[in-house]
């Protein structure tokens, strides 16, 4: 079946530093993937979606320049929170799917605590 | 833009009891396809249902839900729930053939002995 693994699952980090995460795609080609922040009040926002052999898509409030993302292949995606702040913290879902249109199947997440 | 809206921020039921979980959305879009995920404390959102057929009754681990576009609607049902159902449930929506999902603000389920 069709699974995503996210890791870290959880990091703590000082606030201005740094987290990267990543996103493994397995029995199923990544063709498509989609960033998700889940806020603490459990609401989600998408960052960006990327397609591999295309431009990544930024929604509004997010930047390549704080949350820039690689999509290198068909299983494998990777974010990094760049300058983590209080307002940054979430947990941060990957959704993957084989095909644009197609049911995303989401990762664990890697959940960003700044302290 | 796309919203989806979840009328039900926390629904409390005893087991056995059936469970109906409004949603409802607003698209502009004509080819849409809708998403029932349930997320369990602590963990990822795991897909439930999907569906983009009007009228069409779709099923999965006993919930169903049938899209109606008449009334643009897309509720969860289940005819008796258990302890084990006790979750957060997002209904969504991915229009036009991309993989933007645009969320509910989810319905908490708890269920009680």
């Amino acid at each position: 079946g069709a699974l995503v693994y996210q890791y870290p699952r959880r990091t703590i980090c000082k606030s201005g530093t740094s987290m990267r995460m990543e996103c493994q795609a397995v029995g199923f080609q990544a063709t498509s993937v989609a960033w998700y922040r889940q806020s603490p009040q459990k609401t989600f926002e998408l960052i960006a979606l990327s397609t591999v052999n295309s431009a990544i898509k930024y929604e509004q409030n997010f930047t390549q320049e704080k949350f820039p993302i690689s999509h290198p292949n068909l299983s494998f995606s990777s974010m990094t929170v760049l300058n983590a702040y209080l307002e940054d913290r979430g947990l941060y879902l990957c959704g993957a799917s084989h095909r644009v249109g197609n049911t995303l199947y989401f990762g664990e997440g890697s959940r960003l605590i700044v302290v | 833009g796309d919203s989806v809206t979840q009328t039900e921020g926390l629904v409390t039921l005893t087991e056995g009891l059936p469970v109906k979980l409004n949603c409802t959305y607003q698209t502009a879009y004509s080819d849409v396809a809708f998403f029932w995920y349930v997320q369990h404390l602590n963990e990822a959102p795991k897909l439930l249902l999907r569906s983009s057929t009007d009228n069409k009754r779709t099923e999965h681990q006993g919930f169903h839900a049938t899209l109606h576009k008449s009334s643009s609607s897309f509720h969860l049902q289940k005819s008796s729930v258990q302890l084990s159902d006790s979750a957060l449930y997002f209904c969504a929506l991915s229009p036009g053939g991309n993989n933007k999902l645009t969320f509910g603000q989810g319905t908490v389920l708890s269920v009680i002995p």
